[in-house]
């Protein structure tokens, strides 16, 4: 089935530092969603993406939805110790389940 | 409140024994999820069901068992059958909203630990 990759796993920057993950499918994917799950707790939607070539601003988080639907970014803008977290991608299928990536875990330096 | 609850939060059992995870939902949702996490891994689907009576496996059913008879309710049972049960599941609950795409609100989750 239809699977993402997304990199990197993990991530450390210090505080003030920009922050990107990525979300690469080999197939065309009609929609994406992005989630962020902080340290012992559970997963929290951020944002869905449907678009082709779509970007969505959060404050300081940046979203954007690959051309080809195949591929999407979440950039963090100056980090802060508030954005510490697991961030997933995931995309849903025609029966309504989502597929997670694997994550990206993003830890940020006082 | 509206919301997602799943209880117990830490869960422990001995090994060979059934042990069944709650998890209910008042936001009216359709559609409820199972999905289990491992230390530093992604969330991999157990079991889905997109309405009361009805449910599917998902990528990771074998050890575990559903059941949905009411729309609020959808317990998961973890078998002796499961060969590592230790993990962290998660509870998911979804609605349709535009463009054929859902979102999912997730519960606090339950530890299960298996001595």
């Amino acid at each position: 089935g239809q699977q993402v990759m997304q990199i990197p796993q993990y991530q450390h920057v210090q505080e003030g530092e920009d922050f990107t993950t990525y979300c690469n499918s080999s197939t065309t994917l009609s929609n994406i969603q992005w989630y962020k799950q902080r340290p012992g707790g559970h997963p929290v939607f951020l944002i869905q993406l449907v678009k082709s070539g779509e970007v969505k601003k959060q404050k300081r988080l940046t979203f954007q939805f690959g051309e080809a639907k195949k591929n999407s970014s979440l950039h963090i803008t100056a980090t802060q110790t508030t954005d510490v977290g697991t961030y997933f991608c995931a995309f849903s299928g025609s029966a309504r389940q989502l597929t997670f990536g694997s994550g990206t875990q993003l830890t940020v330096l006082p | 409140d509206g919301g997602i609850t799943q209880s117990p939060k830490y869960l422990f059992r001995k090994e060979g024994q059934n042990v069944t995870l709650s998890c209910e939902q008042n936001l009216n949702h359709d559609a409820m999820y199972w999905y289990r996490q491992d230390p530093g891994q992604g969330l991999r689907l157990i079991y889905y069901s997109q309405i009361v009576n009805d449910f599917q496996k998902g990528d990771i059913a074998e050890g575990y068992s559903v059941s949905r008879e009411k729309k609020e309710s959808f317990p998961l049972t973890v078998t002796s059958a499961q060969k590592n049960p230790t993990a962290f599941y998660l509870c998911a609950s979804s609605i349709r909203e535009g463009a054929g795409t859902d979102t999912q609100y997730f519960g606090p989750g339950t530890r299960l630990t298996v001595l």
